[in-house]
């Protein structure tokens, strides 16, 4: 059974700093791309930051590049997100997701159950 | 960036009945990179359908999908109270874009 776990989430003050992992299980790592989408409270989806299989490749919504970083540990199997200089707009549910598999292009097959991140003083 | 708009905002219908959700891109979605996803109250995303009318596994066939270029459709056939949720389109064809949801009422 896939799963996705997410983790790291919490309080944290406007211009801090925390990092999201996602421990995904039931398929093999190192061949899917994952992505981070998120939701503000009470509103829509929207995606936040992709990376490929080896980490050499990410790519980022304009709102986040120069802030947030993400990556992953393929030995340890684990998909992070690095998030820097929060701000009160950045207080949402992130999801880890992880792509389908194939040529084209690809749809987010499975999501995580979410970790609420809420950036106030 | 493309822009998904989907209509209607809210649908209250009864089950049994047919639901039938629109989302219409700003601009031609090419090859049909469109999913739907339905998110219930307090839980995560699940995704419905991809290509644009390909079900995902698991998913029962009164859920179809249809469209292209420009507007794309979600059909529920003999809506069941379980489809209470609020449904998401998504273009894949050019970065990833989610449209603002159809809220889906059944009772």
């Amino acid at each position: 059974e896939v799963q996705l776990v997410e983790s790291g989430g919490g309080l944290v003050q406007p211009g801090g700093s925390l990092r999201l992992s996602c421990a995904p299980s039931g398929f093999t790592f190192t061949t899917y791309w994952f992505h981070w989408v998120r939701q503000a409270p009470g509103k829509g989806l929207v995606w936040v930051s992709r990376v490929n299989g080896d980490g050499s490749d990410t790519w980022y919504a304009d709102f986040v590049k120069g802030r947030f970083t993400i990556s992953r540990d393929n030995a340890e199997s684990t998909l992070y997100l690095q998030m820097n200089s929060l701000r009160a707009e950045d207080t949402a549910v992130y999801y880890c997701v992880r792509e389908s598999y194939g040529t084209g292009r690809r749809y987010f097959e499975y999501w995580g159950q979410g970790t609420l991140v809420t950036v106030s003083s | 960036e493309i822009v998904l708009t989907q209509s209607p905002g809210t649908l209250s219908l009864s089950p049994g009945e047919r639901a039938t959700l629109s989302c219409r891109a700003s601009q031609s979605v090419s090859i049909s990179y469109l999913a739907w996803y339905q998110q219930k109250s307090g839980q995560a995303p699940r995704l419905l359908i991809y290509g644009p009318s390909t079900r995902a596994t698991g998913i029962p066939d009164r859920f179809s999908g249809s469209g292209y270029e420009t507007d794309f459709t979600l059909t529920i056939s003999r809506l069941e109270p379980e489809d209470s949720a609020v449904y998401y389109c998504q273009q894949y064809a050019n970065s990833w874009t989610f449209g603002q949801g159809t809220k889906v009422e059944v009772k």
